[in-house]
């Protein structure tokens, strides 16, 4: 089946660095990939959405400076997180939406751990 | 916003049958999904349906879909202590936006 694929799967790093992540779908076009964060024990919160060739539309209260997202090709995008701090620590998912299926379907990464220390 | 709800927590004995239960608000959903997650992992599709469906079925997984009460539900025949984990529902808009329910916790006895 569809492949999406995460990396780094863990990151640890120092306070006031940035972090780039990146999101590639292995084996079709995603012109469409949606960024989630996890905190502990909780579900997923949509933080944006990004579009090949476009700027991402970010959801309220998401710092569009802090996260920076780039979806410059249809296999990839990236989500980099700027100037991290401690309360940034997360597991950040990545799914791509594959429109060549009937369905559409959604694929997903498996995750990126983010500790900021 | 649109809202998913589903119970936290569910524990059956192994071999027995379990039945996790997810509800949502949006009318204009078009597919809706059961995501499985496995301690420090992504999410694995296991399965979906069509919002004009009332019923899949896929080896130990049946899904039922009551669009009128908006009423989603997973059952795993069988359950192994693999299937212990956090599944998660979800649904889709229009838009090809997911929203997610809280996750439910699968705890599977043996």
């Amino acid at each position: 089946g569809a492949v999406v694929s995460q990396h780094p799967s863990r990151v640890i790093c120092k306070s006031g660095t940035s972090v780039k992540i990146e999101c590639r779908s292995l084996d079709f076009q995603a012109t469409t990939m949606f960024w989630y964060r996890q905190f502990p024990k909780q579900s997923l919160m949509l933080m944006a959405t990004s579009n090949e060739g476009s700027k991402a539309t970010y959801e309220q209260g998401v710092e569009k400076d802090k996260f920076l997202i780039n979806h410059a090709s249809l296999t990839l995008s990236t989500l980099t997180v700027t100037s991290a701090h401690p309360e940034d620590s997360s597991f950040y998912i990545c799914s791509a939406l594959d429109r060549g299926k009937y369905t559409g379907e959604l694929f997903f990464g498996e995750g990126s751990r983010l500790t900021v220390l | 916003g649109e809202d998913v709800e589903q119970s936290l927590f569910l524990s059956v004995r192994e071999g027995d049958s379990s039945v996790i239960n997810c509800t949502y608000t949006d009318s204009s959903s078009t597919y809706l999904y059961w995501y499985k997650q496995e301690p420090g992992a992504g999410l694995q599709l296991l399965t979906y349906i069509f919002s004009n469906m009332d019923m899949k079925q896929d080896q130990r997984l049946t899904v039922l879909l009551n669009k009128k009460d908006k009423h989603l539900s997973l059952r795993i025949a069988d359950t192994q202590t693999g299937d212990s984990a956090i599944y998660f529902c979800a649904e889709r808009d229009a838009g090809n936006m997911l929203t997610f329910g809280g996750g439910t916790r699968l705890m599977v006895k043996p």
